[in-house]
């Protein structure tokens, strides 16, 4: 089946610092990559969509500049966050649909983000 | 605009009694709708996708065009049904998946 790869797990960074997480499809061709927040005992809530090799598409209040998203290649997406302020301490999941309708949307394991 | 309402953020039922966790939506076109389910420290998992009309592990939803519902069903619950679920919709075109806030499921022993 589908599976998608994150990566980190868990990262901890001090305020001003920039992190990168990885997203991956293993076995199947992404052509739209999603990058979820998920604060303690909330829902996901959509950060922004990417297709790839083109712009990613930032959901209303969330900061591009802030959140850099890169999709360069069919199996690869990457959510920068930039200058990172405790306040941006939360939980990134990423998902992934590959190229036929039917894969459906598999999701990655998450990234446990700490900023202090 | 793509909404997705779960009215019940905690339900606490008893094993083998029946479940049902409430899903509404709001889509001016013709939705994809689906269940997922997140157990204890493990990632999203697919459950429903209301277009395939399977049944995964005793549950069921049917979608409900005329009450924009989409409703998860099981008729005898289990103890290892307790878990987090979130009700998801993909529009047409934008295939963005929006989610609920999620129904926290707790089956007593």
């Amino acid at each position: 089946g589908a599976v998608v790869s994150q990566h980190p797990s868990r990262v901890i960074c001090k305020s001003g610092t920039s992190v990168k997480i990885e997203c991956r499809s293993l076995d199947f061709q992404a052509t739209t990559m999603f990058w979820y927040r998920q604060f303690p005992k909330q829902s996901l809530m959509l950060m922004a969509t990417s297709n790839e090799g083109s712009k990613a598409t930032y959901e209303q209040g969330v900061e591009k500049d802030k959140f850099l998203i890169n999709h360069a290649s069919l199996t690869l997406s990457t959510l920068t966050v930039t200058s990172a302020h405790p306040e941006d301490s939360s939980f990134y999941i990423c998902s992934a649909r590959g190229v036929q309708a039917n894969y459906g949307y598999t999701f990655g394991s998450g990234t446990r983000l700490t900023v202090v | 605009a793509q909404r997705v309402t779960q009215p019940e953020k905690l339900l606490s039922v008893f094993k083998g009694a029946p479940v049902e966790l409430k899903c509404n939506y709001s889509y001016s076109g013709s939705p994809e709708l689906f269940w997922y389910v997140q157990y204890s420290r493990q990632r999203l998992q697919l459950l429903l996708r209301h277009i395939s009309r399977e049944s995964i592990k005793g549950f069921t939803a049917d979608l409900n065009k005329g009450e924009t519902s989409f409703h998860l069903k099981k008729p005898f619950a289990q103890e290892e049904d307790s878990a987090m679920y979130y009700c998801a919709l993909s529009g047409q075109g934008a295939q963005k998946l929006v989610f609920g806030q999620g129904t926290r499921l707790t089956i007593n022993p």
